[in-house]
């Protein structure tokens, strides 16, 4: 696609469910990171994935979170037993990442409210 | 550490004023550090970005400057006009065993008065 593409834009859910968050990253980037951002918040860094590289997940919040990426390219986030507090929005950005750094390409997000 | 301090948390200009936004940094082996603008309900986008072995960066009406010895930089908008109202986020890209992580500051939320 032409660019990053993040399903569901919205999702509305009970507390104590599980949520799956699709991230469909920029052909050909190696890097794919996740981000959440809470109403007038920063980002706040989650997770980043490297080619074959094991991820860093310094950055997620509890157990309850995790992510994985399949082949290299698709990414899903997945909470588990969501929590009041998870609200946010929830962003995926992918980078052609090489020798230099490169520049991240960010996903129009996905908006998760938990009841 | 990857923590990025970011200052001022928001700032009020007049169009055609300049504005400054500057960030602390504490990784000492980070050498790119990107700034991000996101206008209200999109998502955030690359403007500026700056690596370490240039003290400062020009594009037009916007700058970016770096100390690596104070370890900070900064985002100068000169002429500033009501369209770069918006939020800015400096960043810091980890060197060492984090290299590739990116840690976004806190963000300033810029308001350009008409």
């Amino acid at each position: 696609g032409a660019g990053v593409s993040q399903s569901p834009s919205n999702k509305v859910t009970e507390k104590g469910k599980d949520v799956e968050l699709r991230c469909d990253p920029i052909s050909g980037h190696t890097a794919l990171y996740w981000y959440r951002q809470s109403l007038g918040q920063g980002l706040e860094f989650l997770i980043y994935f490297q080619g074959n590289s094991a991820p860093d997940k310094s950055g997620l919040p509890s157990d309850r979170f995790s992510a994985e990426r399949t082949g290299g390219s698709v990414s899903t986030l997945t909470i588990q037993r969501t929590q009041q507090e998870d609200s946010a929005v929830y962003l995926c950005a992918s980078s052609l990442f090489g020798v230099h750094t490169g520049e991240l390409f960010f996903g129009e997000g996905s908006r998760l409210t938990v009841l | 550490g990857e923590n990025v301090e970011q200052h001022p948390s928001t700032l009020s200009v007049q169009e055609g004023d300049s504005a400054v936004i500057k960030c602390t940094y504490s990784d000492s082996a980070s050498n790119y550090f990107p700034w991000y603008k996101q206008e209200l309900g999109k998502r955030p986008q690359l403007i500026i970005d700056i690596r370490s072995n240039v003290g400062e960066k020009k594009d037009q009406r916007i700058a970016v400057t770096l100390n690596k010895t104070a370890k900070h930089f900064s985002l100068h908008i000169t002429e500033t006009q009501p369209e770069d109202s918006a939020v800015y986020f400096c960043a810091q890209w980890a060197g060492g065993t984090s290299y590739g992580k990116l840690t976004f500051g806190q963000g300033t939320i810029l308001t350009v008065h008409p």
